[in-house]
């Protein structure tokens, strides 16, 4: 594809239910980094994929978040239990390799009622 | 402790004027500095990068200058337009570190009035 792509563009989700969210990174790039952006907030890191390296999970939040990276394709975002502070845009993006400029997908508004 | 600080948070002006945005880091060791901008309800997009050795550079109506030795970097947007109305993010790569190796700042939300 053209670019990133984030699937769903939003979700709607009961307190307590899990959901995936999905990015497709643009073909060939080595790096994918998932961001989460509260409303009027700056984006807080949540995880790092390089190549076949073991990921950098340093930012996720709680045991609740998990994700992964099927090769250098497609990525999944899963949060299990959701609650009402999960609810944020999140945010996928990619790049060719280390020091690149980031790609970004349009991301997923999540709204835990 | 890697951080990037990012002034004013919010800044309003009136069509066709300049402004300047400002960013203070103190990432280290230091590879590179990008300024992005982000639309609402989109992804980030990168405006320009700034290396250690670059003290300017210009991409359009954009003007980034960057001073790693006090490790300040500024944006300057001349002729402001209304589609200039974004938030401005400053994200400085370091090495060896977590996150990627990418520090964010929250960002300057600029609004262009007509």
């Amino acid at each position: 594809g053209a670019g990133v792509s984030q699937s769903p563009s939003n979700k709607v989700t009961e307190k307590g239910k899990d959901v995936e969210l999905r990015c497709d990174p643009i073909s060939g790039h080595t790096a994918l980094y998932w961001y989460r952006q509260r409303l009027g907030q700056g984006l807080e890191f949540l995880i790092y994929f390089q190549g076949n390296s073991a990921p950098d999970k340093s930012g996720l939040p709680s045991d609740r978040f998990s994700a992964e990276r099927t090769g250098e394709s497609v990525s999944t975002l899963t949060i299990q239990r959701t609650q009402q502070e999960d609810s944020a845009v999140y945010l996928c993006a990619s790049s060719p390799s280390f020091g690149e400029k980031l790609f970004f997908g349009s991301g997923t508004q999540l709204s835990v009622l | 402790k890697n951080q990037v600080e990012q002034s004013p948070q919010s800044l309003i002006i009136l069509e066709g004027k300049n402004c300047t945005l400002q960013c203070n880091y103190t990432v280290s060791p230091f590879s590179n500095l990008r300024w992005y901008k982000q639309d609402t309800g989109r992804g980030p997009v990168s405006l320009t990068i700034m290396t250690f050795s670059e003290n300017t550079k210009s991409n359009g109506r954009y003007t980034a200058t960057l001073d790693a030795d006090t490790k300040q970097s500024s944006l300057h947007i001349t002729a402001s337009q209304l589609s200039d109305s974004a938030s401005y993010i400053c994200v400085v790569r370091g090495y060896g570190g977590s996150q990627g190796n990418l520090i964010f700042g929250k960002g300057t939300k600029l609004s262009v009035k007509p």
